[in-house]
């Protein structure tokens, strides 16, 4: 089944503990990004990779990290978590996606105390 | 720096009454407009994507429209159903440049009453 998927779905975690959220593809996408929502503030974009060779910042890259060492996955690292990174994260793909619909993760749910 | 505004921002009407879900965007310098729905506490799911050279899409009961030069998109739902409930976002990805960043607008949270 093509899918995206994160793990994990739901965390609790510290101010200052380093964490990674994984996020991988199986539909060979080259374009691949993380979002966080909020309420009120909708969901806005932190990095977005058109490919294993070009990373960029989203709207709101501040405290987060990204690598994308091959295509399938991409990885959300949050070196140092602040309460206010307490959000809602989906990651999505798509083929290129420049002409090509986005399919979303299931979202991984932070908390942040 | 793009916006995207969607109107309104709740939206309650009777089962079975065909609706229109607005967005707009201030930066008509497009690839495409996708529209999602979200179920409370999910992901989100594709419904439509129109490509800047289109004017309309369809899909089932759905029908989405683009007008690039003046920045507005519209879903219309025709024969509404309950489980048409759900939070409706348009979000558009930029072309100019190297600017491939996806914007979202806040979403219409639909209630269809039976």
């Amino acid at each position: 089944e093509a899918q995206v998927t994160q793990n994990p779905r739901y965390l609790i975690t510290v101010t200052g503990k380093k964490l990674t959220v994984t996020c991988s593809q199986n539909m060979n996408h080259e374009y691949m990004s993380w979002y966080r929502q909020d309420p009120g503030l909708g969901l806005r974009q932190i990095y977005y990779s058109m490919n294993v060779e070009v990373t960029d910042k989203g709207d709101v890259p501040e405290g987060y990290k990204v690598s994308r060492k091959e295509k399938r996955n991409f990885p959300l690292i949050l070196e140092s978590p602040s309460p206010n990174q307490t959000s809602l994260y989906f990651c999505a793909s798509s083929l290129t996606g420049l002409g090509y619909e986005q399919y979303f993760g299931p979202g991984t749910r932070l908390t942040v105390t | 720096k793009q916006e995207v505004t969607q109107i309104p921002a709740a939206l309650s009407v009777p089962e079975g009454e065909n609706l229109v879900l607005n967005c707009s965007f201030t930066d008509s310098a497009i690839y495409n407009l996708q529209w999602f729905r979200q179920d409370p506490g999910k992901g989100l799911t594709s419904l439509l994507l129109i490509q800047s050279s289109q004017r309309e899409q369809t899909s089932g009961r759905l029908n989405a429209s683009l007008d690039k030069s003046s920045g507005r998109s519209t879903l219309y739902i025709a024969a509404s159903q309950p489980g048409d409930s759900a939070t409706y976002l348009c979000a558009v990805i930029g072309s100019g440049g190297s600017n491939y960043k996806l914007t979202f607008g806040k979403g219409t949270l639909l209630t269809v009453n039976p």
